[in-house]
């Protein structure tokens, strides 16, 4: 199976500009969740996506936002950006497994740095 | 709110030499716990995975990791670590049953091996 893929994978945007992350799933994965990754706060959960419905939402602001399509794809959308929206953005699919537990798969992840 | 904690920011060791990584989570209820790697300029991996069972896990490349309820730890072993094994690692957790979309992680540890 294909893994999580991301796209674009580097982005260079000025502050105030918007951005639009895309993220593809494994096959017959349906839940999708976005993290941010900074050196200094690590790997923050952002949000995650379920059959198009938002089921969980990290601590950003409402400048973050996302969604998923009727085929699992999900994009986020980051509006008026700031020099601290620098960072990786990971997106990771997970499949209920057996015993009623997700695992994530992530992909490679999007390099943004806002200028 | 659960938080994750890895007690090493930075770990330096000789090949063949044994390692553990130490990680304490804060959630009174029932958790799943997983290890990632991140190797250099490569995505997130999943290491090992602890649902339910057996608290003694193992995970690929001879990793294994001993979930210990009492003390709220799931620390990260290897009894001869190699070079290759240079890489980041975090610990993640998320609780059982309902949204598990939202992993929280550790800020990991960098493991450099020396040859």
């Amino acid at each position: 199976k294909a893994g999580v893929t991301q796209t674009p994978r580097y982005l260079i945007k000025t502050r105030g500009q918007q951005v639009t992350l895309s993220c593809s799933p494994i096959s017959g994965h349906r839940s999708v969740s976005w993290y941010q990754q900074t050196p200094g706060q690590g790997l923050q959960f952002l949000f995650e996506y379920f059959s198009e419905t938002q089921r969980n939402k990290g601590n950003f602001p409402g400048r973050f936002s996302g969604r998923q399509f009727s085929n699992s794809r999900s994009e986020m959308n980051v509006s008026t950006l700031e020099l601290g929206d620098s960072a990786l953005y990971l997106c990771a699919s997970a499949v209920l497994g057996k015993r009623g537990s997700y695992e994530q798969y992530f992909g490679p992840g999007t390099r943004l740095t806002v200028t | 709110a659960q938080s994750v904690s890895q007690h090493n920011h930075h770990v330096i060791l000789s090949e063949a030499a044994s390692l553990e990584l130490g990680c304490n989570y804060s959630y009174g209820g029932t958790v799943n716990l997983f290890w990632y790697v991140q190797y250099p300029g490569q995505h997130l991996q999943l290491l090992l995975k602890y649902f339910s069972g057996d608290p003694l896990v193992k995970g690929i490349k001879g990793f294994e990791a001993e979930f210990i309820k009492s003390k709220f730890s799931f620390n990260l072993r290897k009894p001869s670590v190699q070079w290759s094994d240079t890489a980041e690692y975090f610990c993640a957790v998320t609780r059982m049953g309902g949204s598990q979309g939202n992993l929280i992680f550790g800020k990991g540890t960098k493991l450099s091996v020396k040859p």
